[in-house]
């Protein structure tokens, strides 16, 4: 059975800094991974989708990376700003139209 | 991305009442449709999924006749929760996407239902 870890649950960092996020799966036949981004009371925003045959992808100051055989992802979020403050999950896929396998979360705040 | 439209996004009934939550992927046709709820500080847990044009497919230790799901055509699923109680108080997510390379999953806005 699929499982995906986040850790920590929560991250506090300065306005202006560098960050990444890690995300760890047990089963690495997956078919895509995909960051997502959830403001309290709100659904999710895909940030973004990454392949099983890719490596990184890339989008404004977010960079997503996947090593597939190693069972790991990370976010990597770029100068950082208060308004990055939010829950970042990441989501595994076994297969095309299968069901996702979420991580809990890490809960970010960004402090002016 | 594509865009998913769920509605209402929040929503009072009384106990013992019915209530209906559409989910409608507006610029594509989503072969499959996903039903989450969310308990607050917690992670999405997955209550089904849809196909269009068939039975959904519950997990286990939802109940499915008390969320009832349909998914008529390849825009809409809803997701009716009958005889609600108080503790069926919580957000529902659905998610859509489609059988194609690259499959991306796009969520609604969620609803927050409130049972009194």
């Amino acid at each position: 059975k699929q499982e995906v870890t986040q850790i920590p649950a929560a991250l506090s960092v300065p306005e202006g800094e560098n960050l990444v996020l890690n995300c760890s799966f047990t089963d690495s036949a997956i078919y895509n991974l995909q960051w997502f981004r959830q403001d309290p009371g709100k659904g999710l925003t895909s940030l973004l989708l990454i392949q099983s045959s890719q490596r990184e992808q890339t989008s404004g100051r977010l960079n997503a990376s996947l090593d597939k055989s190693s069972g790991r992802s990370t976010l990597y979020i770029a100068a950082s700003q208060p308004g990055d403050s939010a829950t970042y999950l990441c989501a595994v896929r076994p297969g095309a139209n299968s069901k996702l396998t979420f991580g809990k979360g890490i809960t970010l705040s960004v402090r002016p | 991305g594509a865009v998913v439209s769920q509605h209402p996004s929040w929503v009072i009934c009384k106990s013992g009442t019915s209530v209906k939550i559409e989910c409608r992927s507006l610029d594509f046709q989503a072969t499959t449709m996903f039903w989450y709820r969310q308990f607050p500080k917690q992670s999405l847990m997955l209550m089904a999924t849809s196909n269009e044009g068939s039975k959904a497919t519950y997990e286990q230790g939802v109940e499915k006749d008390k969320f009832l799901i349909n998914h008529a055509s390849l825009t809409l699923s809803t997701l009716t929760v009958t005889s609600a109680h108080p503790e069926d108080s919580s957000f529902y997510i659905c998610s859509a996407s489609w059988a194609r390379e690259g499959t991306e999953a796009f969520f609604g806005q969620g609803t927050r239902l409130t049972v009194v």
